[in-house]
């Protein structure tokens, strides 16, 4: 399959372990900072978004949370299984553009 | 199945030989888009199109060309490839007002020697 990122930080954790993976962002002015998952061989997958003007959202198993002061947006995984294995990579949206800017991502891998 | 295709999977090729990627989805989406992916680097956006005949320049579109003529078809176009675009390719497609949902399609290996 396709994959790339050999030399990605990595983040290891138990099977059952809450997962949390971090990202600094750089542009101020983004509306929307955008969370996907990527694994071995495919393409990158949508997980959740959270707007500008909040600090949590969360979903099914997994919760955004932005911290605008320090420029810092982290992607809490409970109860991590294998099969959340992959490459994550966090994404902002430009204020005013139809565009996203990737960051270079985190490989998760799940120990049994 | 709602799907983003894209062809050739893989492909190697050398310097100055024109290529085309195809990509096609069939969810009706307005929004389409070209990644490259390099180590380290994750994501780069090449160029995007809002809808037919609107297509506009991403972070590193020196080198390629695109069209979008339909609204399922967004075919990445390599004039003259060169080594440094040796990468694997991504297409994405999305419903305008929803840019941040994108699917993605397989990806292209791409080998320039």
């Amino acid at each position: 399959g396709e994959s790339v990122g050999l030399h990605l930080p990595t983040l290891s954790v138990q099977e059952g372990d809450n997962s949390i993976i971090n990202c600094a962002y750089s542009n101020s002015a983004s509306d929307y900072f955008i969370w996907y998952k990527q694994e071995s061989g495919k393409g990158p997958q949508f997980i959740i978004d959270i707007r500008s003007n909040m600090d949590k959202r969360q979903g099914q198993r997994v919760t955004v949370l932005l911290n605008k002061t320090v420029k810092h947006l982290s992607l809490q995984i409970a109860a991590t299984q294998p099969g959340d294995s992959a490459v994550y990579f966090c994404a902002e949206r430009p204020g005013g553009y139809n565009k996203l800017i990737f960051g270079a991502g985190t490989r998760l891998a799940v120990h049994p | 199945e709602a799907q983003v295709t894209q062809n050739p999977r893989y492909l190697i090729t050398v310097t100055g030989k024109k290529l085309t990627v195809t990509c096609s989805q069939n969810m009706n989406h307005e929004y389409m888009s070209w990644y490259r992916q390099d180590p380290g680097l994750g994501l780069r956006q090449i160029y995007y199109s809002m809808n037919v005949e609107v297509t506009d320049k991403g972070d590193v579109p020196e080198g390629y060309k695109v069209s979008r003529k339909e609204k399922r078809n967004f075919p990445l176009i390599l004039e003259s490839p060169s080594p440094n675009q040796t990468s694997l390719y991504f297409c994405a497609s999305s419903f305008a007002d929803r840019v941040n949902t994108q699917y993605f399609g397989p990806g292209t290996r791409l080998t320039v020697l």
